[in-house]
């Protein structure tokens, strides 16, 4: 079973732009987690959706957003990039409400903002 | 709200040693516990959980106990080989009636095997 994938794993954007990052589950799974990840916070939760509807989200500004289409795959969108938004961007999914919510990482997004 | 703790390091040992990466948590429920491991340029990976009090999480020769009376989840190996090398995470989820919850997790800690 292919795990769960995001593109582009390489991203370079200037201040001020927006960047919309993707994510696809491992089949079956319905709930897709976002993260950030930088040397300084460490890992934060962004946003949780299930049957495409957001169910929890982390203490993030408005600039952040997220959606998740019928099958399951899942975009975030990051407006007005800041020099701060600089981070790897991390997609994981689980088979919740099934088990412990033990999640499935992908590789992640680097976004570089200059 | 929840918080993990754990060691940051680096930690550096020698290949074959013993290892413990000590975790604490903070939560106002019962949560799952967790750990994963990331390896340079990658996602996380989940190593091990538990789920209850006393279950203990084993993989790849790792293992974790829930202590629930002492809140922690301390990570070990007998004898660890320099592919262990790695920032281990530990991270809880504690349930709630909305939906899945963000994991919160540690800083992370750096392990570092010699040969």
């Amino acid at each position: 079973k292919a795990g769960v994938t995001q593109t582009p794993r390489y991203l370079i954007k200037t201040r001020g732009q927006q960047v919309t990052l993707s994510c696809s589950p491992i089949s079956g799974h319905r709930s897709v987690s976002w993260y950030q990840q930088t040397p300084g916070q460490g890992l934060q939760f962004l946003f949780e959706y299930f049957s495409e509807t957001q169910r929890n989200k982390g203490n993030f500004p408005g600039r952040f957003s997220g959606r998740q289409f019928s099958n399951s795959r899942s975009e975030m969108n990051v407006s007005t990039l800041e020099l701060g938004d600089s981070a790897l961007y991390l997609c994981a999914s689980s088979l919740w409400p099934q088990g412990a919510n033990e999640q499935y990482f992908g590789p992640g997004t680097r976004l570089t903002v200059t | 709200g929840n918080s993990v703790t754990q060691m940051e390091g680096p930690v550096t040992l020698s290949e074959e040693a013993f290892l413990t990466i000590n975790c604490t948590y903070t939560a106002t429920g019962y949560p799952s516990l967790f750990w994963y491991v990331q390896y340079p340029g990658e996602g996380l990976q989940l190593l091990l959980k538990a789920t209850k009090a006393d279950d203990k999480g084993s993989n790849k020769g790792f293992e974790a106990t829930y202590r629930k009376e002492t809140t922690s989840f301390h990570l070990e190996k007998g004898s660890v080989q320099v592919s262990d090398s790695a920032v281990y995470f530990c991270a809880l989820s504690e349930g709630s009636g909305g939906g899945a919850d963000g994991l919160t997790f540690g800083k992370g800690t750096h392990l570092i095997i010699q040969p």
